[in-house]
């Protein structure tokens, strides 16, 4: 069982660009989660969605979108990237009481 | 709005050492809490979590936490720290208020010295 894969590992982006980061997970969670990680700030929830087809806002939602077809996917779109979108991103899940959640690897975006 | 504080954004014990991790929290109804660790370049691990019952948690890799609701607080204990246990440490906070969404404090980075 892989948990939560991210990919890709890392990327270097020019501005403008469209990047779509993808998150699978095979332990069947209905909720599923994407995080940025700053130095000194923590992690802050971008967008989440609590099942297949549904979707939400977090505290930095702005300039990302994500969408949720089925159940395993939960990739997050940055339309036009800008300089300060490069962060670290983490995909999260959570399990059947929507309590614990698990972490992918990360994906470390550089944006020029 | 819930949220966490993490008042120590870098300890340094020795090896061999007690170790203690503070974290407080605020969150209007019962809260569910966790302790995440995050070695550098990696994803978050989950170390412990707290839902209900007994207030001292025990976790993965000898770590312990204590949820004492009339401090809000749930500090990370360790009674003996390995070098391995280098590492940056984050407390989170969430409930059904919250609809299980996380809030995450800025996380404690912790050095242990040989």
């Amino acid at each position: 069982i892989a948990g939560i894969t991210q990919a890709p590992t890392s990327q270097i982006l020019a501005a403008g660009r469209r990047m779509t980061l993808r998150c699978t997970q095979d332990m069947r969670h209905n909720a599923m989660y994407w995080y940025r990680q700053d130095l000194g700030l923590g992690l802050r929830l971008i967008h989440y969605s609590n099942t297949a087809g549904t979707t939400g806002k977090g505290e930095v939602p702005d300039g990302y979108s994500v969408s949720r077809a089925n159940t395993d996917d939960f990739p997050l779109t940055l339309a036009s990237a800008v300089p300060s979108q490069t962060s670290v991103y983490f995909c999260a899940s959570s399990d059947s009481q929507g309590k614990t959640q698990y972490f992918g690897p990360g994906t470390r975006l550089l944006v020029l | 709005a819930q949220s966490v504080t993490q008042p120590d954004i870098h300890i340094t014990v020795s090896e061999g050492a007690s170790l203690e991790l503070r974290c407080n929290y605020s969150y209007g109804a019962t809260p569910y809490l966790f302790w995440y660790v995050q070695s550098p370049g990696q994803g978050l691990q989950l170390l412990l979590k707290y839902f209900s019952g007994d207030t001292l948690v025990q976790g993965i890799k000898g770590f312990e936490a204590e949820f004492k609701r009339s401090q809000s607080s749930f500090n990370l204990r360790k009674p003996s720290v390995h070098w391995s246990d280098a590492a940056e440490y984050f407390c989170a906070v969430g409930g059904r208020g919250s609809n299980y969404k996380l809030t995450f404090g800025k996380g404690t980075l912790l050095t242990v010295n040989p």
